[in-house]
């Protein structure tokens, strides 16, 4: 699985968009980005993924660049509970209907600030 | 969504004691497990691949003699920690891969083990 690439750790002020850059400049072309966060002491929750094409779920926006060597992760709206580590991660989605485990980074602690 | 509790959420042991966790996919069947461990301001460090009816995979430096994985149904995987020691002391997260839907794999909230 490709590496990813992300800033330890970011500010954002409550309400505004977050922005999360990851970098991936060895992705596959059949990798996909996955998105993670880690509120503390808790398990990891998923929030989004994708392969090429921009993605929107009700929590977030993912924004791959066209080369895919970088996206960027948008919480539109921060609140307080937004206030976890953040991970990025370049997996393939599948293989032939076997699991594969999460390699997980060092991620970005995102902090949320009133 | 689909959910995965562990129990317990906390556990406190002696050194040399041995500690179960276990693992439950509660609204879908999950073939493959995966344990997790973190350390304080760690990331998460995969441990094993718990596949139902079949040996665990663990990854390297992980001894299977310590760390005991069961995974004898499609909704429960058990890990036990043998022999326990204070550097055993971690939060222990399992994940559940359900094999179809997004973000395939669900995660447990974790396992606070603290050996004294």
């Amino acid at each position: 699985d490709a590496k990813t690439t992300q800033p330890p750790s970011m500010d954002c002020a409550e309400g505004r968009a977050a922005n999360l850059p990851c970098n991936h400049s060895t992705i596959s072309g059949n990798e996909y980005v996955y998105w993670y966060r880690q509120i503390h002491s808790q398990g990891p929750q998923y929030i989004i993924h994708g392969l090429k094409n921009n993605e929107t779920n009700e929590m977030a926006s993912l924004i791959i660049t066209e080369d895919r060597k970088s996206s960027t992760l948008i919480l539109p709206h921060a609140t307080l509970r937004d206030t976890a580590v953040y991970y990025c991660i370049v997996r393939v989605a599948r293989s032939s209907g076997s699991a594969r485990q999460l390699t997980f980074g060092s991620g970005t602690q995102l902090t949320v600030l009133p | 969504g689909a959910v995965v509790s562990q129990h317990p959420s906390r556990v406190i042991c002696k050194s040399g004691t041995s500690v179960k966790i276990e693992c439950r996919s509660l609204d879908f069947q999950a073939t493959t497990m995966f344990w997790y461990r973190q350390f304080p301001k760690k990331s998460l460090m995969l441990m094993a691949t718990s596949n139902e009816g079949s040996k665990a995979t663990y990854e390297q430096g992980v001894e299977k003699d310590k760390f005991l994985i069961n995974h004898a149904s499609l909704t429960l995987s058990t890990l036990t920690v043998t022999s326990a020691h204070p550097e055993d002391s971690s939060f222990y997260i399992c994940s559940a891969y359900r094999g179809a839907g997004v973000g395939e794999q669900y995660f447990g909230p974790g396992t606070r083990l603290t050996v004294t």
